[in-house]
């Protein structure tokens, strides 16, 4: 079955940086784009990025574009989210997706998620 | 961006109910629209893809409808299991946008 599992969540400072990871098992994970979902406490979901099956198209909500970024190693079926100059906004769980599959854009399977807390 | 607006953000039913809950788009999302399901303190399930497909496992209870702008997740009979928070979402184009969320508790 699909499995997909989430760390590096931590507390972290404004201005630092934090790297997440997800390891995937029970499905082709080189065949599937990724996604990441964020959930602030008490708040709804929202999509942060996406990631395609090979590596070499992305797609990021605005308000994470040039600091959070979504990478992949299909050899380790391993997706990453490196997070860099952290907010106080950012602050959530972090939900690593499958997608669907084909051109699809939406999530059939997901992760536990990390809890990530940007604060002094 | 396409806002995605749920209705209502909450409601109360009795096992047994009839329940629908609506989600209307920005702009024309054709059938590029998902229904996720949230139980307190776990990550959210797939229900309902392509407007009206069951994803896997989902019980027949549930259905869905629409096309264009306007959309709607119906549970034709609720199950003490139900209780929870539903999001619609457009797969359209990114960036990708859910709905505000509907809380389904019980009366």
């Amino acid at each position: 079955q699909v499995q997909l599992v989430e760390s590096g969540g931590g507390v972290v400072q404004p201005g630092r940086s934090l790297r997440l990871s997800c390891v995937a098992s029970g499905f082709t994970f080189s065949s599937y784009a990724m996604h990441w979902v964020r959930q602030a406490p008490g708040k709804g979901l929202e999509w942060v990025a996406t990631l395609s099956y090979d590596g070499n198209t992305k797609y990021y909500a605005d308000s994470v574009k040039g600091r959070l970024t979504i990478s992949r190693d299909n050899s380790k079926n391993t997706l990453f989210l490196q997070m860099d100059s952290l907010r106080a906004e950012d602050t959530a769980l972090y939900y690593c997706a499958k997608n669907y599959g084909g051109n699809s854009l939406f999530c059939d399977y997901w992760g536990q998620g990390t809890l990530v807390t940007v604060s002094s | 961006d396409i806002q995605m607006t749920q209705s209502p953000s909450s409601l109360s039913a009795s096992v047994g109910d009839r329940v629908t809950i609506t989600c209307r788009a920005s702009q024309n999302i054709r059938t590029y629209l998902n229904w996720y399901q949230q139980k307190p303190g776990k990550a959210p399930k797939l229900l309902i893809y392509g407007v009206s497909s069951l994803h896997s496992g989902v019980p027949s209870r549930f259905s869905g409808s629409g096309s264009g702008t306007d959309f709607t997740l119906t549970i034709s009979s609720l199950q003490p299991e139900d209780f929870a928070t539903y999001y619609c979402q457009q797969s359209y184009s990114t960036p990708l946008t859910f709905g505000g969320g509907t809380k389904v508790e019980i009366k």
